[in-house]
């Protein structure tokens, strides 16, 4: 079955540390997002890829990391320097620009303690 | 500013009833998409158009481009459809293909 898979799907870190949160895909999809999620708000882009070795940032890209080595992987790195990382966080993908469907995977609640 | 808006935020139904969320929105936009979330997290796409309307089992989407506003149906409504159900556009000007998302309005269908 084609999907979008993340890992793991919860996550515990202690303050100061940096975490990677895997996002992979085998849809092969040209496009990749990274969402954030917090309680009341709606999803808020951290970075994109529209191809590979190629990403761009999002509106809340600070304190955030990513790469695109490979299509159909997309990691997320929070970093140390995120001042809040606690949240959920959504990875998606679509097949292109133009108006195509978007897939999502389930997400990953990080946790800093 | 929030560029997508969605009402009601919440919403209590009682299994068989029509149900209607509603999302408004305020940039041009090349489509719409609802979108379903889950207690677990994940979100699961439902419809995407970007005119008239489009059915899938008990579930209707209807886009008015003129007015900026969808509407999302459910008809005989089922404790299973309880979720938090989103709206999302694809601005035309914004970033490459991204959407812009609605604070989403949290269903629940009780027996």
């Amino acid at each position: 079955d084609g999907g979008i898979t993340q890992s793991p799907k919860y996550l515990f870190r202690k303050e100061g540390q940096n975490v990677t949160l895997s996002c992979e895909q085998n849809l092969n999809h040209d496009a990749m997002y990274w969402y954030r999620q917090d309680p009341g708000q709606g999803l808020r882009l951290i970075y994109y890829s529209q191809i590979v070795n190629d990403f761009q940032k999002g509106d809340i890209a600070e304190g955030y990391s990513v790469s695109r080595e490979k299509k159909e992987s997309f990691p997320l790195t929070v970093t140390s320097a995120q001042k809040n990382p606690t949240a959920f966080y959504l990875c998606a993908s679509r097949a292109g620009l133009l108006n195509t469907e978007a897939f999502f995977g389930q997400g990953t609640r990080l946790t800093v303690v | 500013k929030n560029e997508v808006e969605q009402s009601p935020q919440n919403l209590t139904a009682q299994e068989g009833e029509f149900i209607t969320i509603n999302c408004s929105y305020s940039v041009g936009i090349s489509a719409l998409h609802w979108l379903q979330q889950h207690p677990g997290g994940g979100i699961v796409s439902l419809f995407m158009l970007s005119s008239g309307k489009k059915k899938h089992g008990r579930l209707i989407a209807t886009i008015n481009i003129q007015e900026k506003h969808s509407s999302l149906h459910i008809t005989a409504s089922h404790p299973r459809d309880s979720a938090v159900y989103i709206c999302a556009v694809r601005d035309y000007g914004g970033s490459q293909g991204n959407l812009i998302f609605g604070k989403g309005t949290k269903l629940s269908v009780k027996p």
